[in-house]
């Protein structure tokens, strides 16, 4: 595998259940973010994980729960999620967090349907 | 907070056409970074502008940021239907002297479509 992968790529879930979204980088590098893209809003960053610490928390709800057991592997955690969270959520890494030549490069996303 | 604004919001052309997209930012550029995207896939990274008046090619992609650091465009050269996509700029969230942890802003996005 290369680059930033994500599994599953769709996920239809019940408002009650608790599933999580697994992004796993190939990349060496040392950040992970989690990303949310909803229709016909812009890509809304959600957390940032700077060598497995999280430095950035973008006022997102406690029914979504990160976690970033090493530098190579990030999850979110979902539960009692509402319909409005259905959308593709984007995880993607780079080399640092911040500074400058902060590409960040993208999974291909997983696309949460909550009934 | 930064935003930015993305003209136009949506673009079809013929194949062969040039045609250019406008991303203009609310605060100054520390970074600027244009993106594709496939509907309902990950980003794919173009390129990345830091200077002010710099600007970048790859293939027939041209990007720009001008002097001010406040507006960048994207230039495409003889379209073809592969260029298709959306097309999202995002900025470094930095403020002046302070540090993002790498949080880009992006913008809504422009969607292009070309027809061969």
């Amino acid at each position: 595998e290369t680059g930033v992968t994500q599994t599953p790529r769709h996920l239809v879930m019940g408002m009650t259940n608790k599933k999580s979204l697994k992004c796993e980088q190939h990349l060496g590098h040392n950040a992970m973010y989690w990303y949310k893209q909803s229709a016909k809003k812009p890509l809304e960053l959600m957390f940032v994980y700077s060598l497995e610490e999280r430095v950035e928390n973008n006022s997102v709800p406690s029914r979504f729960s990160p976690e970033c057991p090493n530098s190579s592997h990030l999850f979110l955690h979902l539960h009692t999620l509402q319909p409005e969270d259905s959308a593709l959520y984007l995880c993607a890494s780079s080399q640092f967090a911040g500074g400058p030549h902060n590409e960040q490069f993208f999974g291909p996303g997983t696309r949460l349907t909550v009934l | 907070s930064q935003e930015l604004e993305q003209s136009p919001q949506s673009l079809i052309v013929q194949e062969g056409k040039n045609l250019t997209i406008n991303c203009t930012s609310s605060k100054t550029l520390y970074g600027l970074y244009w993106y594709k995207q496939k509907y309902g896939e990950g980003l794919i990274f173009l390129m990345m502008l830091q200077k002010g008046g710099e600007e970048k090619s790859h293939e027939k992609i041209t990007a720009k940021l001008d002097e001010k650091k406040q507006q960048s465009s994207l230039h495409i050269t003889a379209s073809q239907p592969s260029h298709a996509g959306i097309y999202l700029c995002g900025a470094d969230g930095r403020e002046a002297g302070g540090t993002s942890y790498g949080k880009l802003t992006f913008g809504q996005g422009t969607i292009l479509t070309v027809h061969p």
